[in-house]
């Protein structure tokens, strides 16, 4: 398995543009999550999914950031407009079963996506 | 919400000294993992623990899981440089991580 996939791998933007990141996770694992890792928060969970359905958006910083989960095999994170503050490494990661599950705590990075906004 | 504390934030040792890292939490966890996240890498499992008092090996590396569950450490016996990196533990619930423990390491 190649294990899960994200791209860009970097990315520079401007202020204001619009950043798409992707996410392929490990095919069979059924949850999703999306990290955000900073030198001074350390790793922050964004979002989950379960079975392609968003479980828990409560670290979404704020309207600008968007999440979905088309099909099993596929995310997207978006920031609509993008700022400085975003500039960060955006870890996607999968697991078995749902989070509530001793199983779906184990869970597979991705190599990340280093964003950099100007 | 629940926390999990991670101490200490740095850790620089000479090779062949010992290096352990504690996590705590606020509320009792199912179970805890461990990630190691080598400089300029991504996070990458180490170990599960679930049962109270848990004690797992893997070669130089021992994992202890509380008796009351709120609780977890990651001791390496003997560092080498390979074990250079940040090391993060992450409760079940909420799947929060700890801020990790950086260690250096002076060959």
């Amino acid at each position: 398995d190649a294990g899960v996939i994200q791209s860009p791998r970097h990315e520079v933007t401007e202020m204001g543009q619009e950043v798409t990141l992707r996410c392929k996770p490990i095919s069979g694992h059924n949850s999703l999550f999306w990290y955000r890792q900073t030198m001074m928060r350390g790793l922050e969970l964004l979002i989950y999914f379960n079975n392609n359905v968003p479980i828990d958006d409560s670290g979404m910083p704020e309207d600008r950031f968007s999440a979905k989960m088309p099909n099993a095999s596929f995310s997207t994170l978006k920031i609509q407009p993008s700022e400085p503050r975003d500039s960060a490494v955006y870890f996607c990661a999968s697991s078995l079963g749902g989070a509530s599950l001793s199983g779906a705590n184990v869970l597979t990075f991705g190599a990340g996506s280093r964003l950099t906004v100007l | 919400g629940q926390q999990v504390m991670q101490i200490p934030q740095y850790q620089h040792v000479q090779e062949g000294e010992d290096f352990t890292t504690y996590c705590n939490s606020s509320t009792t966890l199912s179970n805890i993992q461990w990630y190691k996240q080598r400089p300029g890498g991504h996070p990458v499992f180490l170990i599960q623990l679930v049962k109270s008092g848990e004690v797992k090996k893997q070669k130089r590396l021992t994992f202890q899981f509380g008796e009351a569950k709120k609780n977890s450490s990651l001791h390496i016996t003997a560092t080498q440089t390979t074990d250079v990196g940040t090391y993060f533990c992450q409760g079940a619930q909420k799947l929060v991580f700890g801020q990790g423990t950086r260690l250096t390491i002076n060959p």
